[in-house]
């Protein structure tokens, strides 16, 4: 069974920087693009980056665009999220998730998602 | 950017009723929707992509409708189960986004 699991999240204060974690198993790891999504407290789905199966192609949301930085290590089955610069509305559950099909730019939908780890950002 | 409207906000309804969602997009996604149900605490879960298609293990009772710009997502008879939030989703462009829910409540 697919698994994803993040990690990486805590209290942070604002201008503080964080690197999330997600790692992956029981599926064939680098065959897939990846993606993370956050949830603000009590709010709706916003996609924040995706990343190609390869890593050579990455995309991000204007609203974290200079400040986050997708990444990730086939070796080690572990995709990444780098943010730098936090704003306390980067105040979140971050989950990552993938779609089913594989390929280096399967862009699909997400049919697998982790269970999320949270940020917030305070001081 | 790709803005997804869903109405209505909240839905009360009682177990056995019809549910029907809206998603409207701003510009046209042909058909490259999805439709995510989403209940507290859990990960969002997909239960319709490409319009129309349920994903695997959805049950019958959920129906995608709908290409270009207007899409509904349909529940023919109301379980339980199926109060939550669900959230539709395109993926023609980049940014990918979503709309911003719609919370099936029991009456």
């Amino acid at each position: 069974e697919v698994q994803l699991v993040e990690s990486g999240g805590g209290l942070v204060q604002p201008g503080g920087s964080l690197r999330l974690s997600c790692a992956a198993s029981e599926f064939t790891f680098s065959s897939h693009a990846m993606t993370w999504v956050r949830q603000a407290p009590g709010q709706g789905l916003e996609w924040v980056s995706s990343i190609s199966a390869n890593g050579d192609t990455t995309y991000y949301a204007d609203s974290v665009k200079g400040r986050v930085t997708i990444s990730r290590d086939n070796s080690k089955n572990t995709l990444y999220l780098q943010m730098n610069r936090l704003r306390v509305d980067d105040t979140a559950v971050y989950y990552c998730a993938m779609p089913g099909g594989t390929g280096n730019y399967h862009w699909d939908y997400f049919d697998y998602w982790g269970q999320g780890t949270l940020v917030t950002v305070s001081s | 950017e790709i803005v997804l409207t869903q109405s209505p906000v909240t839905l009360s309804l009682s177990p056995g009723e019809r549910a029907t969602l809206s998603c409207r997009a701003s510009q046209s996604v042909s058909n490259f929707l999805a439709w995510y149900q989403q209940k507290p605490g859990q990960a969002p879960r997909l239960i319709i992509y490409n319009a129309s298609s349920r994903a695997t293990g959805i049950p019958a009772r959920f129906s995608g409708s709908g290409s270009g710009t207007d899409f509904t997502l349909t529940i023919s008879s109301l379980e339980p189960e199926d109060f939550a939030v669900y959230y539709c989703q395109q993926r023609i462009n980049w940014p990918r986004t979503f709309g911003q829910g719609t919370k099936v409540e029991i009456k």
